[in-house]
């Protein structure tokens, strides 16, 4: 079975601050991560995902196979960065993405 | 080009009626994944289509849902004799399954189901 885990629901920072969301992963196989994120009255989208190891809106995100972690970290955090933010692994049969709980990112001015 | 359509987006029905959700996934897009949103709830999993074929419906929460997909594309979710717990954003996406299975999913608005 597959499991991804976001301890926090909700997370408050200030502008200009670092942000890390947190997220651990339980498979078997070998993971595919990604994050997705919902901004308000918009659809789910894809931020990044771990195989391309690119940074996106200057977020990154490092997969840590000793630890089963996949956090998400942004250096500097920005009022525009609020938002549902979900970790999600999908299996390596490409049937079944599972996601966390998310996480609600809200950054004050 | 044009994303994930889901009609309704919006969806009142009473206790004990039947609804009819709808997908249109991107053109060419051969996998297919319905999931449902509850409030205060993570994504749940729902079913998967690969092209017409859903070879695993243990997602699905009860009998009274169920699913079919037609052509290859539009998809459709069917809830029997709804409950209040039904409620919920069923959210529907799809990707090219050619791109290894690490292509992400796009996923549509979804439709907000409230049962009264």
């Amino acid at each position: 079975a597959q499991r991804v885990t976001q301890p926090e629901k909700l997370l408050s920072v200030f502008k200009g601050a670092p942000v890390e969301l947190k997220c651990n992963y339980s498979y078997s196989g070998s993971p595919e991560l990604f994050w997705y994120v919902q901004y308000s009255r918009q659809r789910l989208q894809l931020l990044l995902r771990h195989i391309s190891r690119e940074s996106i809106k200057g977020f990154t995100a490092d997969l840590n196979k000793g630890e089963t972690s996949f956090h998400l970290k942004k250096p500097f955090a920005q009022e525009e960065d609020s938002a549902m933010y979900y970790c999600a692994l999908m299996n390596n049969a490409g049937n079944m993405l599972t996601f966390g709980g998310g996480t609600r990112l809200m950054v004050k001015p | 080009g044009a994303g994930v359509s889901q009609s309704p987006s919006n969806k009142v029905t009473e206790k004990g009626k039947d609804v009819e959700l709808r997908c249109d996934p991107i053109s060419g897009h051969t996998a297919l994944y319905w999931y449902r949103q509850s409030l205060g709830q993570g994504l749940e999993f729902l079913i998967y289509f690969q092209g017409n074929s859903a070879p695993d419906k243990s997602g699905l929460p009860s009998d009274r849902f169920s699913a079919e997909r037609t052509g290859g594309s539009v998809s459709t979710l069917t809830i029997q004799r709804t409950q209040q717990e039904d409620s919920a954003v069923y959210l529907c996406a799809s990707r090219p399954t050619g791109q290894g299975y690490n292509s992400p999913l796009h996923f549509g608005n979804g439709t907000r189901l409230t049962v009264t």
